[in-house]
């Protein structure tokens, strides 16, 4: 059964620490997107990759947060240093460019478990 | 700045009830939209994906419109039963974006037995 897999589940850190998640799409997707869970905000897209390339990272905050695809297996997210305003679940989704109508649209999104992070 | 809008952004119905809630979307340089159901504690998961106006789709005893021309989209739940309580996010697609999901806020539906 094709899932997407986020590690890790659960993180607590403190203040000023790294902090790297990762994320595995489903084999043959050639989208990737990191979103955060706010109340504020529900979902928050902070970067999207295209077979690997990023496409849009207009949302994440640029000085702290990274996000990158070093293969088509694993997508990461860092932030370095963490505050605690970071504090929330991270979503990784993954879907596949073209299964909507016209080839060049982006299918529905497959999602992990989220990684839920907490900055102390 | 692409908005998408849904409201209400809560509902409370009994059991047996039927209901609705709205999607609403920039009119121009639409190109999809799609609905997901999240359950608290899980993830979202996609119900449908719509792309053309006058679409309508189904499954079971939920079902969705959509108006590309006014920027809108429903979603009908027939005889709402408690393990509907979810809550429902609709992503929106502009044509001039290359693929980008904007959800909106969610409507939060609580189905009491």
């Amino acid at each position: 059964d094709a899932r997407v897999t986020q590690t890790p589940r659960h993180k607590v850190t403190e203040m000023g620490q790294e902090v790297t998640m990762r994320c595995q799409p489903i084999l043959g997707h050639n989208t990737v997107f990191w979103y955060r869970q706010t109340m504020m905000q529900g979902l928050e897209l902070l970067a999207y990759f295209r077979n690997r390339a990023p496409l849009d990272d207009s949302g994440m905050p640029k000085d702290r947060f990274s996000a990158e695809m070093p293969d088509a297996t694993l997508a990461t997210l860092k932030i370095q240093p963490s505050e605690p305003r970071d504090s929330a679940v991270y979503f990784c989704a993954s879907g596949l460019k073209g299964k909507a109508s016209g080839g060049s649209g982006t299918g529905e999104l497959f999602f992990g478990e989220g990684s839920r992070l907490t900055v102390l | 700045i692409l908005n998408v809008e849904q409201s209400p952004q809560s509902l409370h119905v009994q059991e047996g009830d039927s209901t609705n809630f709205t999607c609403s979307f920039p009119s121009s340089n639409f190109y999809a939209l799609h609905w997901y159901r999240w359950e608290t504690a899980k993830s979202p998961e996609a119900l449908f994906v719509m792309t053309l106006n006058g679409d309508e789709k189904k499954k079971g005893r939920i079902s969705a419109t959509l108006n590309t021309k006014e920027g809108y989209s429903y979603l009908y739940i027939k005889g709402s039963q408690p393990e509907d309580s979810a809550t429902y996010l609709c992503a929106f697609i502009s044509s001039g974006n290359t693929g980008k999901l904007i959800f909106g806020q969610g409507t939060t539906l609580q189905v009491k037995p």
